[in-house]
């Protein structure tokens, strides 16, 4: 059965500090992932998704298939990166998301 | 945002109450889901829709049903609300193989 692991539900870093939030998956078929993000009490916001390969805000996230992970990194947080993060991942062939636990991101000053 | 709007935002009721929760679209999207989101859960699929009249289960559908009677609009009904589905509950649309958007979410509080 497919899967999003998401190993840590809170992360603090302090600004300025590198930031990476770990994103596990398990799939047998051809994955396609997702990061979005939420801020407090608002909607869910698509931040990256793996096949556009672009940078949003600073973050990039890579996905790598023989560890079938698809972690995001930062290298300079900012205090407005404090957020709810969620991996997703699409199974193929559907438009179904299967999201992971989420991981809260602390920036402190 | 692909104007999705949810009502309401906000619900407090009674356990054994009806509920239902509207998810309505502009962007003429075809398919459209609802979520609930719970601490230490994430985002869980209830229903989902592929096209009018078009519905099937998601990873949490006991005591959920759902409709679709046009495009635009996504009915989730609670037929007898329990303290257990007290949650906040997101609606999504998409379309083609874009990736989902989401609506503000319905904070629903069930005593």
């Amino acid at each position: 059965a497919q899967r999003v692991t998401q190993p840590e539900k809170l992360l603090s870093v302090f600004k300025g500090a590198p930031v990476e939030l770990k994103c596990n998956y398990s799939y047998s078929g051809s994955p396609e992932l997702f990061w979005y993000v939420q801020y407090s009490r608002q909607r869910l916001q698509l931040l990256l998704r793996h096949i556009s390969r672009e940078s949003i805000k600073g973050f990039t996230a890579d996905l790598n298939k023989g560890e079938t992970s698809f972690h995001l990194k930062k290298p300079f947080a900012q205090e407005e990166d404090s957020a709810m993060y969620y991996c997703a991942l699409r199974i193929q062939g559907a438009q179904k998301l299967v999201f992971g636990q989420g991981t809260r991101l602390t920036i402190n000053p | 945002d692909a104007g999705i709007t949810q009502s309401p935002r906000h619900k407090v009721t009674e356990t054994g109450t009806p509920v239902t929760l509207r998810c309505h679209q502009t962007e003429n999207h075809r398919y459209m889901y609802w979520y609930r989101q719970d601490p230490g859960h994430g985002l869980r699929l209830i229903h989902y829709s592929y096209g009018v009249k078009d519905t099937d289960k998601g990873e949490v559908s006991d005591g959920y049903s759902v409709s679709r009677s046009k495009t635009e609009d996504f009915l989730l009904t609670l037929e007898s609300a329990t303290s257990s589905q007290t949650s906040v509950y997101f609606c999504a649309t998409a379309s083609g193989n874009q990736p989902q958007h989401f609506g503000d979410g319905t904070r629903l509080s069930i005593l």
